[in-house]
């Protein structure tokens, strides 16, 4: 079992919906969470980062995590064109290492 | 726009040539990355430095060489690669806080496409 499961999709929503992204993980020392967005030929922008559990929200974003469940999420409202991008999540318990998802790739539809 | 800065974005070389990838921060970082990225797969480690040392080295080839002249440059030195070594190289850097509620949030350059023929 990998250390974090990701729909790699791909998701395909009309403009203007809202998206909603998941990852699981499995290791509980994990404390902080990132979500990253990476366009085509990109490297990965950072987008949102939590800390444990709870949520945040930056924007039209909305990170969530459950730690209880070991479950965290990506909401998007208002999806436009632009955010048609890969998806990846990431988390590390404090050190160097950081644990990827393998990304879902999402297409918003004009 | 990144304050991860790589150069060159994009590297063709032979199989018997020499090349660097360089990269630049200019955020106060104490932490560098290598990552190595594949089409459709999530950034893979290959080196961390952590205050201009060699702290992390994720069993990668000796065909690259990385070398951190000082806290805000990187290199990856390129010999000998072969042509399944072409990918995307990211170069990133962090705070390096242990512990604390910033954790260590990893900020990404635009990397650096390398195609080895």
């Amino acid at each position: 079992q990998k250390e974090v499961e990701q729909d790699p999709g791909p998701l395909s929503v009309p403009e203007g919906a809202i998206v909603s992204l998941n990852c699981t993980y499995s290791n509980s020392a994990f404390q902080y969470f990132m979500w990253y967005r990476q366009y085509s030929r990109k490297g990965p922008e950072l987008l949102m980062y939590t800390y444990s559990s709870g949520n945040k929200e930056d924007g039209r974003f909305t990170a969530q995590v459950d730690k209880s469940s070991k479950y965290i999420s990506l909401f998007i409202r208002d999806s436009q064109p632009s955010d048609s991008a890969t998806y990846l999540c990431a988390m590390n318990g404090g050190n160097e290492k950081l644990t990827f998802g393998t990304g879902t790739r999402l297409t918003i539809i004009p | 726009d990144t304050e991860v800065t790589q150069t060159p974005k994009h590297l063709v070389m032979g199989m018997t040539n020499k090349k660097s990838l360089k990269c630049e921060q200019h955020m106060g970082h104490r932490a560098m990355y290598w990552y190595k990225q594949k089409a459709k797969k999530p950034p893979e480690l290959m080196f961390v430095y952590s205050y201009e040392k060699l702290s992390i080295n994720e069993s990668v080839p000796s065909r690259f060489s990385p070398e951190c002249p000082n806290s805000s440059l990187l290199n990856l030195h390129l010999h000998a690669l072969q042509p399944e070594d072409s990918a995307l190289y990211l170069c990133a850097s962090s705070q390096r806080e242990i512990g604390g509620i910033s954790g260590n949030t990893i900020y990404f350059g635009e990397g650096s496409w390398l195609t080895v023929v």
